[in-house]
């Protein structure tokens, strides 16, 4: 089983629908992060958690809404989608130092 | 302006040839470089991670080299292999490990 799972892996939405994407971890760490990847672009963080308390923006979070559920879910919702939030999604997480970061294996959204 | 420049944005070599990928960045304070691999589709992995102590890294064929005073990196492949087909993305990690700065990549496609 993968260490990091995201789902859904593909979802074509609408524009103004709300999409959840949901992320589980099995590295027991307490650091997990979103980012998104567009073409041409570096990773972009748009949100990160450092324990189940504990939520903060990142550099791109406008539109963007996290829940960290438990010590490994963390889910990344766009409450009315748009088209430029068309993108590859990711889901990491890291143990307290950050040395190392683990990536889901993606999902690509589009909204249409 | 990527504070994390990559080149080239894309390279074809042949198998068996060497070839060195490089990142400049202008992020401050700096904490660590990484390098990862990402396949088409799939999430990044980590291949090497320096600190600005460190002037190089190794991972079988790949070596990471790291110069602070510069704020320069690469990574050389040795003996490239069709399954190096990848984007190599360089990674700036600032101040307390959370906040990291990606390059955009640079695509390599190795050919038989």
């Amino acid at each position: 089983d993968a260490d990091v799972t995201q789902t859904p892996r593909n979802r074509i939405t609408k524009t103004g629908k709300r999409i959840m994407l949901e992320c589980s971890q099995t590295k027991g760490h307490d650091r997990m992060y979103w980012y998104r990847q567009d073409p041409g672009l570096g990773l972009r963080l748009i949100y990160y958690s450092f324990d189940v308390k504990d939520i903060n923006k990142g550099e791109i979070s406008d539109g963007y809404s996290v829940s960290r559920q438990a010590q490994a879910k963390f889910s990344l919702s766009l409450e009315s989608a748009i088209p430029n939030q068309t993108a590859l999604y990711f889901c990491a997480t890291s143990d307290t130092w950050g040395n190392t970061i683990y990536f889901g294996e993606g999902s690509w959204l589009t909204v249409v | 302006k990527n504070q994390v420049e990559q080149s080239p944005q894309s390279l074809i070599i042949l198998e068996g040839k060497n070839c060195t990928l490089q990142c400049n960045y202008t992020v401050s304070p700096f904490s660590n470089l990484r390098w990862y691999k990402q396949d088409t589709g799939r999430g990044p992995v980590s291949l090497t991670i320096m600190t600005f102590s460190e002037n190089t890294k190794s991972n079988g064929r790949y070596t990471a080299t790291l110069d602070a005073d510069t704020k320069q990196s690469s990574l050389h492949i040795t003996a490239s292999q069709l399954s190096d087909s990848a984007s190599y993305i360089c990674v700036i990690s600032l101040g307390n490990n959370n906040d990291m700065r990606f390059g955009a990549g640079t695509r390599l496609t190795v050919k038989p």
